[in-house]
């Protein structure tokens, strides 16, 4: 199955902070989600984004599918955007192991 | 709609007892998963379903098992529960549309095995 490396693996904010996780994908892949996962657990589907740019609020993420990686800019963080963000790919869906985000008041 | 829900929340569990695990999705999607997800991990899948009466196996699909009668239930047996599959299970479901399989998930089931 594709191999799914996400960076860094714990990434500690200010408030207000601005803030890139990256994913790499060992192979091509034509279907990308991005997701949060709270400090209750929830998995919340934050982007489908197999290709190009697309932003939600504070949010925003890139795909480079020629290049197989992926972005996902935070900016202005707040608090309730610490949790675990997960990058999968494939349409089974592989895993990165995620990206811890603590922000500070 | 209520999207993606499971049964039970949590449950324990002592080795060799079984249980089935229950998901509903009310989105009329084809496909459907089981994934775990243990500490400190990201998910992984143990079986999946492209539609009514078929499943296939996953990354982790020993110890369980699952039937799919219903398109919109998806079931996953444990026979014979082992400490080692204490984890957190999710479920998920997605259409297929013009190559796309955008997955939504539920809550999730924390099972303990002792």
């Amino acid at each position: 199955g594709i191999q799914v490396e996400q960076s860094p693996p714990d990434l500690i904010l200010q408030e207000g902070a601005n803030s890139t996780l990256r994913c790499n994908f060992s192979d091509s892949v034509n279907n990308l989600q991005w997701f949060h996962q709270n400090p209750w657990g929830q998995l919340i589907n934050l982007f489908y984004i197999p290709s190009g740019t697309k932003q939600n609020g504070r949010l925003s993420a890139t795909t480079v599918a020629t290049e197989r990686y992926s972005l996902l800019y935070i900016s202005s963080s707040q608090t309730t955007d610490s949790g675990v963000y997960f990058c999968a790919g494939d349409y089974k869906l592989s895993f990165g192991a995620g990206t811890t985000v603590t922000v500070r008041a | 709609n209520a999207g993606v829900t499971q049964t039970p929340k949590f449950r324990v569990l002592k080795t060799g007892q079984s249980m089935t695990l229950l998901c509903a999705q009310d989105m009329n999607h084809e496909y459907m998963y089981w994934y775990r997800q243990d500490p400190g991990m990201g998910l992984r899948l143990i079986h999946y379903s492209v539609g009514e009466g078929t499943t296939a196996k996953g990354e982790v699909p020993d110890g369980y098992n699952v039937s799919r009668l219903k398109k919109q239930n998806f079931l996953l047996g444990l026979e014979s529960a082992a400490p080692s599959q204490t984890s957190v299970y999710f479920c998920a479901s997605s259409f297929r549309r013009d190559s796309s399989y955008e997955q939504y998930f539920g809550p999730g089931t924390r099972l303990t095995v002792t």
